[in-house]
């Protein structure tokens, strides 16, 4: 069974340049989350979807980050324009369902960016 | 809001020594408990979880971990840790309610020397 898919894995940008990552749940998963880690951190979270729609984007700076999952399968998340402090390591997660019958979350390996 | 402790940032042991990674959390009621552990170069994978029964819970690669409610705290323990262990482990949290959603620890940095 193929894992959560993220691309790219590495993006190096100049500040105010936008950028966008892209994840691939585990096939089925209906529940998705963006995190973002902070070097030194732990995972942080931005957005939880549950198929389509976001549940929780409480976290979510929405001035500059803005995310969609348009037919509830695969995922963007875009930063425009990207600042100095967006610089983090930004993952992606699925799990069957929500609550306690959902199973654990499974990480994907991420997309390391740099804002110069 | 949920908060999760982890107090050692950087454990250096030997190969053969004991393990124990400290975890606290801050939150009243019923939780789920989790250990994800990175290894260099890869992704966060799940060592082991706590949701109810038996509070001492094994996991994988030998790994085990200890939920004691009246303490808040959820060790990970390793009789045994290996060069092979080196890692990041993370420790996280999620209520029993609504969103289910995960808070992390700070991670602890664990370097075996051989």
């Amino acid at each position: 069974e193929a894992g959560v898919v993220q691309s790219p894995r590495y993006k190096i940008i100049e500040k105010k340049q936008p950028v966008a990552f892209w994840c691939n749940p585990i096939s089925g998963h209906n529940t998705l989350y963006w995190y973002r880690q902070n070097l030194g951190q732990g995972p942080e979270l931005l957005i939880r979807y549950e198929n389509e729609e976001a549940v929780d984007d409480s976290q979510l700076p929405k001035d500059r980050f803005s995310a969609e999952r348009l037919k509830g399968v695969d995922s963007t998340l875009k930063i425009q324009p990207a600042e100095l402090g967006d610089s983090a390591v930004y993952l992606c997660a699925s799990r069957q369902k929500p609550g306690l019958a959902g199973g654990p979350q499974f990480f994907g390996p991420g997309t390391r960016l740099t804002v110069l | 809001a949920q908060s999760v402790s982890q107090h050692n940032h950087h454990v250096i042991l030997s190969e053969a020594a004991s393990l124990e990674l400290g975890c606290n959390y801050s939150y009243g009621g019923t939780v789920n408990l989790f250990w994800y552990v990175q290894y260099p170069g890869q992704h966060l994978q799940l060592l082991l979880k706590y949701f109810s029964g038996d509070p001492l819970v094994k996991g994988i690669k030998g790994f085990e971990a200890e939920f004691i409610k009246s303490k808040f705290s959820f060790n990970l323990r390793k009789p045994s840790v290996q060069w092979s262990d080196t890692a990041e482990y993370f420790c996280a949290v999620n209520d029993q309610t609504g969103a289910n959603n995960l808070f992390f620890g700070t991670g602890t940095r664990l370097t075996v020397i051989p």
